[in-house]
């Protein structure tokens, strides 16, 4: 079975430019999940999917980001305008309805805004 | 507001010895307790979890003990080997709501030979 996947896994943009952020979820699990770690803090939560709705997104820092989840299987993270405070490593996770607690964690993506 | 804190932030153990990191939540809320496992270039993985209706969980060399009146919560890494030298963090969240997982800071284990 395949795990979580995240693309790209590193990434490199300007102050002022746009990023898009894909998470593949494990296949079958409804859970999706957006965290960040931003350098030597707590992995902070972003939001929740349940399918292709929004559950849960009050750890969106601000309007500039945006999140989908078209048709229920991949989701996207879109920063746009990237701002410096927005570097950091960006987690996708996923989970079943049988074992929800139990989350399964992408590699991460690495945002470098300069 | 830091929900859970996490302590030490970095931690060396030679082989064959005992690692024990410390945690401490504040939510009362929270009643789901995992621990996670990061090696480098990798996401965080689940080690090992307990629930507050239990003191202690144990998964091969590694042990959970849980204080609920105390509001803490450490895990034990016995024998440590240097495969285990990775990032840990404690986290919790709250089965009656939404999922979300409350992580602490993380502590770098480091286990030298």
């Amino acid at each position: 079975e395949a795990g979580v996947t995240q693309f790209p896994s590193h990434s490199v943009i300007e102050k002022g430019q746009t990023v898009t952020l894909r998470c593949d979820p494990i296949s079958g699990h409804d859970n999706l999940y957006w965290y960040r770690r931003v350098m030597g803090k707590e992995i902070k939560f972003l939001l929740h999917f349940v399918k292709e709705s929004k559950q849960d997104e009050s750890g969106m820092p601000n309007n500039r980001f945006l999140a989908e989840r078209t048709g229920g299987t991949y989701s996207t993270l879109k920063v746009q305008p990237a701002e410096l405070e927005d570097s950091g490593v960006y987690f996708c996770a996923s989970s079943s309805w049988t074992s929800e607690y139990e989350q399964y964690f992408g590699p991460g993506t690495r945002l470098t805004v300069t | 507001q830091q929900q859970v804190k996490q302590s030490p932030q970095s931690l060396i153990v030679q082989k064959g010895g005992i690692s024990i990191i410390n945690c401490a939540y504040e939510n009362t809320a929270f009643d789901y307790f995992p621990w996670y496992q990061q090696f480098p270039g990798k996401g965080p993985a689940l080690l090992i979890a307990i629930r507050p209706d239990v003191s202690e969980k144990k998964e091969g060399r590694f042990t959970i003990s849980f204080n609920k009146s105390a509001k803490q919560f450490s895990l034990h890494i016995m024998d440590s080997q240097p495969g285990d030298s990775a990032t840990y963090f404690c986290a919790a969240s709250s089965t009656g709501g939404y999922q979300k997982v409350t992580f602490g800071t993380g502590t770098k284990l480091q286990v030298i030979p």
